[in-house]
């Protein structure tokens, strides 16, 4: 699988918008690129995940580069709920196994 | 919502002891996993099972066997725990159409004495 860099730590005040980036220059045409989230003492949590285009849901968006070598992980507004370790992870043809890697850890300031 | 669950949070067990880790999943999914997390080397795959009776060795599976006698439920093995397993592991399942999401359980963490 292709591999993933992101930031070890970054720090938001609450209520603030977050942006998550993650480059992946490494990665295939037919490679999505999933987010999953670890909160402190669970197991990792889907957050959002796309192909090419950007993507929205309840918890996220996803901004995918045109080049799809790099994409970012937007919380719109930070709670301190949203303090957790935040992984990127290119998922291709080799199917559903996972390779997460270091992550980010987003620290949320009240 | 998905269930995954894991039969315990956390386990002590002593050097040389067979260890079972129980993970079952309520969305009727043919894929499960099983991790272990270790702090600065991510999530590590150690088996993974496609259907019932199927396994599948990952990246680490040495010192570890499973068992899926049913779809709901995949277990993990340490045949004789080593301090070397004390890790956190965590089970995982999903749909089989290929790049689906992952839903994970809560975790056990398990110390080796």
């Amino acid at each position: 699988d292709a591999k993933t860099t992101q930031p070890n730590s970054m720090e938001s005040n609450e209520e603030e918008p977050v942006h998550l980036p993650c480059n992946h220059s490494t990665i295939s045409g037919t490679d999505y690129i999933h987010w999953y989230r670890q909160l402190p003492s669970q197991g990792p949590e889907y957050v959002i995940h796309g192909l090419t285009s950007n993507v929205n849901n309840r918890m996220a968006s996803l901004a995918i580069a045109e080049d799809r070598k790099s994409s970012t992980l937007i919380l719109h507004r930070a709670t301190l709920r949203d303090a957790a370790v935040y992984y990127c992870i290119l998922i291709g043809n080799a199917g559903n196994m996972l390779t997460f890697g270091g992550g980010t850890r987003l620290m949320v300031k009240p | 919502d998905v269930k995954v669950t894991q039969s315990s949070r956390y386990l002590v067990k002593r050097t040389g002891e067979k260890v079972f880790l129980e993970c079952v999943q309520d969305m009727d999914h043919e894929n499960m996993f099983w991790y272990r997390q270790d702090p600065g080397l991510g999530l590590r795959l150690i088996y993974f099972s496609y259907d019932v009776k199927m396994k599948e060795k990952g990246d680490i599976p040495e010192g570890y066997s499973v068992s899926r006698e049913k779809k709901e439920r995949f277990s993990l093995i340490l045949e004789s725990a080593s301090t070397n397993q004390t890790s956190m592991y965590l089970c995982a399942s999903s749909s089989p159409r290929g790049r689906e999401t992952q839903y994970f359980g809560p975790g056990t963490r398990l110390l080796v004495l």
